[in-house]
């Protein structure tokens, strides 16, 4: 069975660019959730999909949005770019989501804004 | 919001070493997970507790889920080079998004 794929694994953007990341999840799974990871701030939850609707919202500006297709395959764009964003985004997909099922992680895009 | 403490955040020990993280909670929990992250890798889950007072083994591993269900520990007995990484737990009050503790991030002096 295939793992949860997160592409681009590398990305590097200017100040005021948009981004988009794509993460295609374990079949079967129909939940998708993101975190931006820092070396300062740990996991942080960005948002969660489940059958193709956003479930959960973590603090984030607006400027952080997703999507869910019907094959589950999610997308995680930033616009707007700021130094800041730079960070490894991890998708994690789980069977039927919340938080009673384990969660398996993607290796990750890491962004780096410059 | 719920917030998720864990502590230390770093930890060095010597090999065959116990070593300990700590997790608190300042809510009361439905459940925590815990996960290891290899150093350049992802997170990958190690365990959930969902009952109070729950304890749970897996080889060297102990984990520990407190009475009042707000806080966890891991302990590993006598650690290995290969228990290198950072930590995590993450638990959740009924929501349906995990909350993340900071890491403790493990280093060993072989």
């Amino acid at each position: 069975k295939a793992g949860v794929t997160q592409t681009p694994r590398y990305l590097i953007k200017t100040r005021g660019q948009q981004v988009t990341l794509s993460c295609s999840p374990i079949s079967g799974h129909r939940s998708v959730s993101w975190y931006q990871q820092t070396p300062g701030q740990g996991l942080q939850f960005l948002f969660e999909y489940f059958s193709e609707t956003q479930r959960n919202k973590g603090n984030f500006p607006g400027r952080f949005s997703g999507r869910q297709f019907s094959n589950s395959r999610s997308e995680m764009n930033v616009s707007t770019l700021e130094l800041g964003d730079s960070a490894l985004y991890l998708c994690a997909s789980s069977s039927v989501g919340g938080t009673n099922t384990e969660a398996f992680f993607g290796q990750g895009t890491r962004l780096t804004v410059v | 919001g719920q917030q998720v403490m864990q502590i230390p955040q770093y930890q060095h020990v010597q090999e065959g070493e116990d070593f300990t993280t700590y997790c608190n909670s300042s809510t009361t929990l439905s459940n925590i997970q815990w996960y290891k992250q290899r150093p350049g890798g992802h997170p990958v889950f190690l365990i959930q507790l969902v009952k109070s007072g729950e304890v749970k083994k897996q080889k060297r591993l102990t984990f520990q889920f407190g009475e009042a269900k707000k806080n966890s520990s891991l302990h590993i007995t006598a650690t290995q080079t290969t228990d290198v990484g950072t930590y995590f737990c993450a638990g959740t009050e009924g929501a349906q998004k995990l909350v993340f503790g900071q890491g403790t991030r493990l280093t060993i002096n072989p």
